[in-house]
């Protein structure tokens, strides 16, 4: 019974590189979020995608940050040209309803190093 | 602007005794609040959590209190446990414009317990 699943755990990239993390929903669930935790903060909602569309990206940067959940596969957050503030730990969640469940499982997390 | 806020980074309780997590909000249309424990290098896992019509709701050792006039709101512990150490986040819930829901999570407070 496998949970919420993230690759890799650890991304370094040297600024102005892409980074492209990845999430597989637990069994069952075609809604996903995406949030990030800078240093010292709590976690920030980026973006809620379902299966090719995406619902709220209202907490997206502008530039250079792309999320999308294909068919099939799982979700990408993809980020451009990466800046040294870019580094955080970023997070996924998945539930089986973005409306209905309140509870969201979050995957393990990946952290994202720029140099 | 920090909607929600956790003003205790740490708290360190003697293992046995009760442990109080305290969290305050700002906006008053926030439908849900949810108690998430994190561990290091680990996701997120949902704790307990109470809609905003009620004013408390208790999980065996975990209870949940909600004072809406205050905007205000605690986890109880107890007894407190040594597995009980990590941070914990408070988050509250909006329903966003486009029909799903969105979490806010504070800063987080370290729990230490004391054996």
């Amino acid at each position: 019974n496998a949970g919420v699943m993230q690759n890799p755990r650890h991304l370094v990239r040297r600024r102005g590189q892409e980074a492209r993390l990845r999430c597989s929903p637990m069994k069952g669930h075609s809604h996903v979020y995406w949030y990030r935790q800078l240093p010292e903060e709590g976690l920030k909602f980026m973006v809620y995608l379902q299966k090719e569309n995406i619902i709220d990206e209202s907490g997206m940067p502008k530039e250079r940050f792309s999320a999308e959940f294909p068919k099939e596969g799982p979700s990408i957050l993809r980020i451009q040209q990466v800046v040294r503030g870019d580094s955080a730990a970023y997070f996924c969640a998945s539930s089986r309803s973005g409306l209905a469940s309140y509870e969201q499982y979050f995957g393990p997390g990946t952290r994202l190093t720029v140099t | 602007d920090q909607q929600v806020k956790q003003n205790s980074p740490s708290l360190s309780v003697q293992e046995g005794r009760i442990s109080i997590l305290n969290c305050d909000y700002t906006n008053s249309m926030f439908d849900y609040f949810l108690w998430y424990k994190k561990y290091p290098a680990e996701g997120p896992t949902f704790l307990i959590s109470i809609s905003s019509i009620k004013d408390k709701n208790e999980d065996g050792r975990f209870t949940v209190f909600l004072n809406k006039s205050a905007k205000h709101l605690s986890l109880h512990i107890v007894p407190s446990q040594p597995g009980d150490s990590a941070v914990y986040f408070c988050a509250a819930n909006l329903r966003s414009n486009f029909g799903n829901e969105k979490l806010t999570f504070g800063t987080g407070t370290r729990l230490t317990i004391i054996p």
